[in-house]
């Protein structure tokens, strides 16, 4: 039973609009998200994350949103760019030393 | 900046062998991970490990074992390689709760 799901297995946007990737889950005991980017052939890399005591948090051109009554949440990016192409992962966290539990990933494509 | 290396990018291995797969982090982190990404399956958590000498089964243990005699390496071991083991093997680590993961590059390993 997946408990975090990313629905949309790619997206493709035009250079310099917006991209918005969606993550729903279903644990209500997660309390902390967080987003990976994975380039092909390289290890995840961490992009930004949220407690669930906040409902956003913002790193530059990045945003993510957390909705906790949805289970929902959605990372932002504007403008977006052709090096933003690559998979993004939303990941979960339960309280305590536990581990992710991850999204099967988006690919998204910035059309130049 | 946090390293986490792997020991190999590339290996190819025969059905039935023995595999080893290393992995160190240079930031005396207590958690230590394993994953396999494959396509449309995201990562899934093989073992993981928040101590020395400590490790508990993750999502996908089967045909897997892991060893962790030093705090900085923790290694994978494929008893007896077999093709659907095939798959990017992601090591990560962590400090600590609603720390944030880092992950190595990754080995692409296939099995013939």
């Amino acid at each position: 039973d997946q408990q975090v799901k990313q629905n949309s297995p790619s997206l493709s946007v035009q250079e310099g609009r917006i991209s918005i990737l969606n993550c729903d889950y279903t644990n209500s005991m997660f309390d902390y998200f967080l987003w990976y980017k994975k380039y092909p052939a390289e290890g995840p890399t961490f992009l930004i994350s949220i407690s669930s005591i906040k409902d956003k948090n913002e790193d530059g051109r990045f945003t993510v949103f957390l909705n906790k009554s949805a289970k929902h949440l959605s990372l932002h990016i504007v403008p977006s760019q052709p090096g933003d192409s690559a998979v993004y992962f939303c990941a979960a966290q339960s309280p305590g030393n536990t581990p992710l539990v991850f999204g099967k990933g988006t690919r998204l494509s910035v059309i130049a | 900046d946090v390293k986490v290396t792997q020991s190999s990018r590339y290996l190819v291995k025969r059905t039935g062998e023995k595999v080893f797969l290393e992995c160190v982090q240079d930031m005396d982190h207590e958690n230590m991970f394993w994953y396999r990404q494959d396509p449309g399956l995201g990562l899934r958590l093989i073992y993981f490990s928040y101590d020395v000498k400590m490790k508990e089964k993750g999502d996908i243990p089967e045909g897997y074992s892991v060893s962790r005699e030093k705090k900085e390496r923790f290694s994978l071991i494929l008893e007896s390689a077999s093709t659907n083991q095939t798959s990017m093997y992601l090591c990560a680590s962590s400090g600590g709760v609603s720390d944030t993961q880092y992950f190595g590059p990754g080995t692409r390993l296939t099995v013939l």
